[in-house]
C-alpha cells in the first residue's frame, strides 16, 4: 500500500505557463517532504523541501504548498522552461523511521 | 560537488549468476544507501548503512546483501540474480542520518541491470 502517491503518471505543459504537479500521503507521522527531479541517464537531484510547520516554501520558480488536513502537497513551477522536463519524484520522512518513502514519479512535458 | 559514482551504468546477466554493484561517495558522508527505481513503484530503499561494516534492511532486502568495508564504498550484491531484480538501481549519501534536516540525498547516475 502506497504512502506517498502521485496520481499523475504524467503532465505536458506549454512552455511560460504553471506547471503544477500533486502529491499525496497517508500517515501522518510524516512532517518532512521533498521533491527531486530526475533527468533521464542521471540520479535523482534534491529540489526542494517543506517541513510540516509551514504550508509554503518558495525557492525561485519553485514553490512547494503543504495542505495537511488534506495530506496534500504540490510543486508549482512558474514559468516553465524546457530544461524543466523532468521526471519529478515526492519523497516523505517522519515519525521513527528517518527513511524517505517515495511516490512513484511524474514526467513533466514543457511544449515549446 | 558531491559525487557518487556507480561502476556500472548498464549490466547484463543471466539468471544465478552473482551480481555485483559498486559505489563509491567522495563526500566523507557516513550514510550511504541503496535504492531500485521500478515504472510506477517510484524508489525503493534496499539497504543502508550509518557507517562501516555497518548496515541495516530496507524495505525490500530480500535477495540482496550489501558491504562496508570503507567508508567511501558500498556494494550492493546480488547472490544468485533473477529476473525479476532486472531494475535501475541507484545508490546515495547523505551527511545527516536525519533525513528530516536537510533532506538531501546524493544519487549516482543509476546501474541498468538487466537479468536474462
Amino acid at each position: 500500500d502506497q504512502q506517498v502517491k502521485q496520481n499523475s503518471p504524467s503532465l505536458s505543459v506549454q512552455e511560460g505557463r504553471i506547471s503544477i504537479l500533486n502529491c499525496d500521503y497517508t500517515n501522518s507521522m510524516f512532517d518532512y517532504f521533498l521533491w527531486y527531479k530526475k533527468y533521464p541517464a542521471e540520479g535523482p537531484t534534491f529540489l526542494i523541501s517543506i517541513s510540516s510547520i509551514k504550508d509554503k516554501n518558495e525557492d525561485g520558480r519553485f514553490t512547494v504548498f503543504l495542505n495537511k488536513s488534506a495530506k496534500h502537497l504540490s510543486l508549482h513551477i512558474v514559468p516553465s522552461q524546457p530544461g524543466d522536463s523532468a521526471v519529478y519524484f515526492c519523497a516523505a520522512s517522519g515519525g521513527s523511521n528517518y527513511q524517505l518513502i517515495w511516490g512513484a514519479g511524474t514526467k513533466l512535458i514543457i511544449k515549446p | 560537488d558531491v559525487k557518487v559514482t556507480q561502476s556500472s551504468r548498464y549490466l547484463v546477466k543471466r539468471t544465478g549468476e552473482k551480481v555485483f554493484l559498486e559505489c563509491v561517495q567522495d563526500m566523507d558522508h557516513e550514510n550511504m544507501f541503496w535504492y531500485r527505481q521500478d515504472p510506477g513503484l517510484g524508489l525503493r530503499l534496499i539497504y543502508f548503512s550509518y557507517d562501516v561494516k555497518m548496515k541495516e534492511k530496507g524495505d525490500i532486502p530480500e535477495g540482496y546483501s550489501v558491504s562496508r568495508e570503507k567508508k567511501e564504498r558500498f556494494s550492493l550484491i546480488l547472490e544468485s540474480a533473477s529476473t525479476n531484480q532486472t531494475s535501475m538501481y541507484l545508490c546515495a549519501s547523505s551527511s545527516t542520518r536525519n533525513l528530516d534536516t536537510t533532506g538531501e540525498l546524493f544519487f549516482g547516475e543509476g546501474s541498468r541491470l538487466t537479468v536474462l
